[in-house]
């Protein structure tokens, strides 16, 4: 997974607080897309993002979540007055622009929600 | 949403042996890759195929791209310890730079 970096490994949080989780892109990756994954389970698709643009957030919460790519710096997740339930493993995925580029995968950020 | 059907949900098997697992869907997908997840990392890509009937390899991994675009198979030949973790399909519904859908994942366990 050398390449895609994500920051912190591992975040803890209490109920109501905000959590900000960070992905800088592998190198000349200009996409950028966020997944959430509960224990047991696959990876479910939030966002998906360009520099300074979303282009489908259909799968990211309407409320609380909020998600960033700005032209310099790393793409922000934003998860706002966090809940028990959004503890879990996000990953972030990026990859090339044009057909047939594969996305590829950071080691992700662990949120727990005490 | 869309969904994969990815069986076995985990398999036993000793050092040496094949394992075959595979991923179906009620939609046709126009991109099948398969990752290999180890405990507390991300997907790591094992093999991307991109055309209907598209046969792969890796080393010892082999993937099939099913030629109704509604499935894929990923074998893994003479298995070795490090070969345990969780096996995930991934699909897109379009080619380009569109999202992942995922399986449930197989986790696989190698008996030395």
């Amino acid at each position: 997974n050398a390449g895609v970096m994500q920051n912190p490994r591992h975040l803890v949080r209490r109920r109501g607080q905000e959590a900000r989780l960070r992905c800088s892109p592998m190198k000349g990756h200009s996409h950028v897309y966020w997944y959430r994954q509960l224990p047991e389970e696959g990876l479910k698709f939030m966002v998906y993002l360009q520099k300074e643009n979303i282009i489908d957030e259909s799968g990211m919460p309407k409320e609380r979540f909020s998600a960033e790519f700005p032209k310099e710096g790393p793409s922000i997740l934003r998860i706002q007055q966090v809940v028990r339930g959004d503890s879990a493993a996000y990953f972030c995925a990026s990859s090339l622009s044009g057909g047939y580029q594969p996305q590829h995968f950071g080691d992700g950020t662990r949120l727990s929600i005490l | 949403g869309q969904q994969l059907n990815q069986s076995p949900q985990s398999m036993f098997i000793q050092e040496g042996e094949d394992v075959s697992m595979n991923c179906t869907s009620s939609s046709i997908f126009n991109t099948w890759l398969w990752y290999k997840q180890d405990p507390g990392e991300g997907p790591v890509l094992l093999i991307a195929l991109y055309k209907a009937g598209e046969l792969t390899s890796n080393g010892r991994l082999t993937a099939q791209f099913g030629i109704t675009r509604k499935d894929s198979f990923l074998n893994i030949s003479a298995s070795i310890p490090s070969d345990v973790g969780i096996y995930f399909c991934a699909g897109q519904l379009s080619s380009g730079n569109t999202p992942l859908v995922f399986g449930k994942g197989t986790r696989l366990s190698v008996i030395a």
